[in-house]
């Protein structure tokens, strides 16, 4: 079965730039139903949409968001990236990537978060 | 865009059947049928319980059921078990091609 795995650093300065690889096993992305989605958790609090993005590129982002999100995807590793520039201590999240192939449901496969901490 | 609102809790005795409200706006889910409910226990991934605003996935219990009327949607969970203690969020798909979240809501099994 599909499975997802986040990867990257868990300690992050203010100011600085959040970076996120999210692999994905058991199944290609170049798939024309597939989308990977960004999603985040502060701790204790809900979840929060950050965007998602097709093999072809195509992207769709937050709105609160979008000025410091980019989220890449890497065809030939089988892999997208999220990228979140200017973090403050309110970037403090676990950090989860999932996919889908059903047509406007966000996300049907998870990873298992990585937590990411900006700290001064 | 703003969270779906949901009640922060909800609580019931095993058997008993209990239903998650979650509201939004006519721009997401009054404008699609395409709300989708996820169940997270502590310190895990969320679980797909519910999408296009009534199916469900293979291997989900058919106690789980959801509807939707208007600008609000819910989940009704039946014969309420232990195991069904977690947070449950509602998402929709908006239309702005996004997709928002609910604040979410704690189901307690007493």
């Amino acid at each position: 079965q599909v499975q997802l795995q986040e990867s990257g650093p868990g300690l992050v300065k203010p100011s600085g730039t959040l970076s996120l690889t999210c692999a994905v096993s058991g199944a290609s992305i170049i798939n024309d139903r597939w989308w990977g989605t960004w999603v985040r958790q502060p701790p204790g609090k809900g979840l929060e949409w950050i965007g998602e993005i097709h093999h072809s590129g195509v992207t769709n982002y937050n709105p609160s968001l979008k000025s410091r999100v980019t989220i890449s995807v890497d065809n030939s590793n089988n892999q997208f990236s999220l990228s979140l520039t200017s973090v403050t201590a309110a970037d403090t999240a676990v950090y989860f990537c999932a996919s889908t192939s059903t047509p406007y449901c966000p996300s049907t496969t998870w990873g298992q978060g990585a937590l990411v901490t900006v700290y001064s | 865009q703003s969270a779906l609102t949901q009640p922060a809790s909800v609580s019931g005795s095993p058997g008993q059947s209990i239903a998650i409200s979650c509201i939004g706006t006519s721009s997401d889910i009054g404008a699609y049928d395409y709300v989708s409910w996820y169940q997270q226990r502590p310190h895990k991934a969320p679980k797909l319980m519910i999408y296009d605003v009534n199916s469900r996935p293979s291997g989900v219990s058919n106690r789980f059921s959801g509807s939707k009327s208007g600008n609000t949607a819910s989940l009704t969970i039946s014969g309420l078990q232990a195991d069904d203690e977690a947070d449950y969020y509602c998402t929709s798909y908006t239309s702005s091609s996004t997709y928002v979240f609910g604040t979410g809501t704690k189901v307690t099994v007493l």
